[in-house]
């Protein structure tokens, strides 16, 4: 089983529509928690951190479940830019060890 | 420009032949980390700095591969003996660690694309 979860899409959308993603993490030791956009041929950018009290940041929600070791963005109205690919990434810190572990990404494609 | 660097950008190389990568992270972070990247799949993790210390690496990192970190400045990434598996994308990342601040955003070089042939 994967350490992180996705589900790869991808999730064809008209432009104004909410869409939501989810990702699952295996290890309970998992502490931060982010979401990062890549878009085609580029490299992963920070999209948002994860908190566990929620957190929005204009279009963007995110959402934090650590008794069901989930992680949720939902994006609101839509728009052409939002086409990339988002990737759920889990820091995972063990004794002197600290790396960030990556889903394999849900691609979102917004069209006209 | 103050963000993470790559070089090369591209890399073509016959199989069996050695290369090596170099990554210059952002000024004054003390992390550094080395990530693979295939078509469709998220960048997997290679080996993580600390300084220049090289605290962890994966099990995906055959003896061929090797990173060093020398003056916990820039580091270089190693592969010998090319395989055409080896071919993807190779991304370096680093972030800086105060105190016990885990919320720290790691920051991405535009990577190194080797293609084995």
């Amino acid at each position: 089983r994967k350490e992180v979860e996705q589900d790869p899409g991808p999730f064809n959308v008209p432009e104004g529509a909410t869409v939501a993603f989810n990702c699952t993490y295996s290890n309970s030791a998992s502490q931060s928690f982010f979401w990062y956009r890549q878009d085609c041929r580029k490299e992963p950018k920070l999209l948002m951190s994860v908190y566990s009290s929620g957190n929005e940041d204009g279009r963007f929600t995110a959402q934090l479940n650590r008794a069901s070791q989930y992680i949720s963005l939902l994006i609101r109205d839509s728009k052409l830019s939002d086409s990339a690919t988002y990737l759920c990434v889990v820091i995972l810190r063990m004794d002197s060890s600290y790396k960030l572990i990556f889903g394999s990404g849900t691609r979102l494609l917004v069209r006209p | 420009d103050t963000g993470v660097s790559q070089d090369p950008r591209h890399k073509i190389t016959k199989r069996g032949q050695n290369v090596t990568f170099r990554c210059d992270p952002i000024s004054e972070h003390n992390r550094l980390y080395w990530y693979r990247q295939t078509l469709g799949q998220g960048p997997e993790f290679l080996t993580y700095f600390q300084n220049e210390a090289q605290l962890e690496k994966s099990r995906l990192l055959s003896d061929r591969f090797s990173a060093e970190r020398p003056k916990g400045s820039f580091s270089t990434l190693e592969i010998q003996r090319t395989e055409q598996g080896d071919s993807a994308m190779y991304l370096c990342a680093s972030s800086f660690r105060q105190g016990g601040t885990l919320n720290t955003e790691a920051f991405f070089g535009q990577g190194t694309r080797l293609t084995v042939v």
